[in-house]
């Protein structure tokens, strides 16, 4: 089992409408990331979370350390969002690590 | 601010060379992680560093390698490269004290045939 997991793998979207991509892990954390792939390009850091809720323009990432889980929500989705949605884990290990433990993640396309 | 750069962009080798890959990181970022992609994989961690110390390692053979600078810019080599090494080699920068983000750069797309 991955220490990571995603859902869904693949989202379908029809452009307008609200999006949520769902992150659950199984390690300690200190941190969980959110980040963005387009086609062909780099990786592009949204959110680093440790606790609560942050917000961004239309999206929003939310992290329940409880439960370890974490949403990442796109309001009124724009093709332009469509990409690969990545979360990674930072695990809280002792001695310093940025190692990042990383979903599969989750392929979004938004149809306009 | 530049971002984090990362050289070559693509290279094509064949089996058996070997490769040098460099990072130069965000000004004042100390810490440099690499990471391989691969459709079949996903992401993986590589190799961190810290003040030009290995401070942390995943799991891959010893082929893989890496050193970092007095200027914080680190190289990743691989050795006798072989076919499954092909992939998009990523590293990422962060500062500590500016809450530990970490960002990415653009890539090295390594195609081994």
């Amino acid at each position: 089992k991955n220490e990571v997991e995603q859902s869904p793998q693949n989202l379908t979207a029809q452009e307008g409408e609200f999006i949520t991509i769902n992150c659950s892990y199984s390690v300690g954390i200190s941190a969980l990331h959110w980040l963005q792939q387009h086609p062909g390009g780099g990786i592009v850091s949204l959110f680093m979370l440790s606790s609560g809720k942050k917000k961004h323009g239309r999206l929003i990432a939310t992290i329940n350390i409880q439960e370890k889980h974490s949403s990442l929500h796109i309001t009124a989705s724009h093709p332009r969002d469509s990409a690969v949605y990545i979360c990674a884990v930072k695990q809280a290990i002792s001695g310093a690590t940025n190692k990042l433990i990383f979903g599969t993640g989750t392929l979004l396309a938004v149809q306009p | 601010k530049a971002g984090v750069t990362q050289t070559p962009r693509y290279l094509i080798k064949t089996r058996g060379q070997q490769v040098t890959l460099s990072c130069s990181p965000i000004s004042g970022h100390r810490s440099v992680s690499w990471y391989q992609q691969t459709p079949g994989q996903g992401l993986q961690f590589l190799f961190e560093y810290f003040s030009e110390t290995q401070r942390n390692k995943g799991n891959f053979p010893g082929r893989f390698s890496g050193r970092q600078f007095s200027n914080s810019r680190s190289e990743m080599n691989v050795s006798t490269l072989e076919l499954g090494d092909s992939a998009l080699y990523l590293c990422a920068t962060s500062n500590v004290q500016q809450g530990g983000e970490q960002f990415f750069g653009p890539g090295t797309r390594l195609t081994v045939l």
